[in-house]
């Protein structure tokens, strides 16, 4: 009963690294999410996939590309690392459009 | 544009109630979520209203009014666990996929 697995959980970058953060899901959802939480906020919708190999921006997409080459996985990309990224990054999943969201762990991420 | 508002913080003591609102101002509108998030933990679905009226759910309860874009959260018999931000979030019906728009939670605090 894995769920919606985050890796890492916590990453340091300096300006202008890049990392990928993962994200994989073992209860075959179509629908998966990368959320960013900054504190005390609410969450804001980076990308999502409604399907391995279909992608679309959400709220905040600029510095961030993701790909779904399959159901499971869903990776987001962070290029040129700037520290307004600094956040803790939520991924998610659903299984249709009536659903409520399985999230992740998390990944804190801080660029210094 | 696409509004959510909840109040920041709320206080309440063990064993008694709490009601914690939310209205919102969305493009469309195709369901309300309610979330539980403890400190430093992903969030949990803790329920989802489409129709008007009150859905209950063991202690908690949610109710929703969508002509008057308003839902509450209601918890009965506080417990100190309960402790956490609640994150009202809204679905809008131009939505293709199962994207959801969240507010910034409130934090509720439980005294003894």
């Amino acid at each position: 009963n894995a769920g919606v697995t985050q890796t890492p959980k916590f990453r340091i970058l300096k300006i202008g690294q890049s990392m990928t953060l993962q994200c994989t899901q073992d209860m075959n959802h179509n629908y998966m999410y990368w959320y960013r939480q900054d504190p005390g906020m609410g969450l804001k919708l980076i990308y999502y996939s409604v399907g391995a190999g279909i992608t679309d921006k959400g709220e905040v997409p600029n510095g961030y590309n993701v790909s779904r080459s399959t159901t499971e996985d869903f990776p987001l990309r962070l290029e040129l690392a700037a520290p307004s990224q600094t956040s803790v990054y939520f991924c998610a999943s659903s299984d249709d459009a009536v659903d409520g969201y399985t999230f992740g762990s998390g990944t804190r991420l801080t660029v210094v | 544009g696409q509004n959510i508002d909840q109040p920041t913080e709320m206080t309440a003591t063990e064993g008694a109630i709490v009601q914690i609102n939310c209205t919102y101002q969305t493009s469309g509108f195709n369901g309300l979520f309610w979330y539980q998030q403890h400190a430093g933990e992903a969030p949990t679905f803790l329920s989802y209203n489409v129709l008007d009226g009150l859905e209950e759910k063991g202690r908690f309860s949610s109710f929703l009014s969508r002509s008057k874009g308003y839902s509450y959260l209601l918890l009965k018999e506080l417990q100190m666990k309960d402790s956490a931000s609640y994150l009202c979030a809204v679905r809008p019906s131009y939505s293709s996929a199962s994207k959801i728009i969240f507010g910034s939670g409130t934090r509720l605090s439980i005294r003894p």
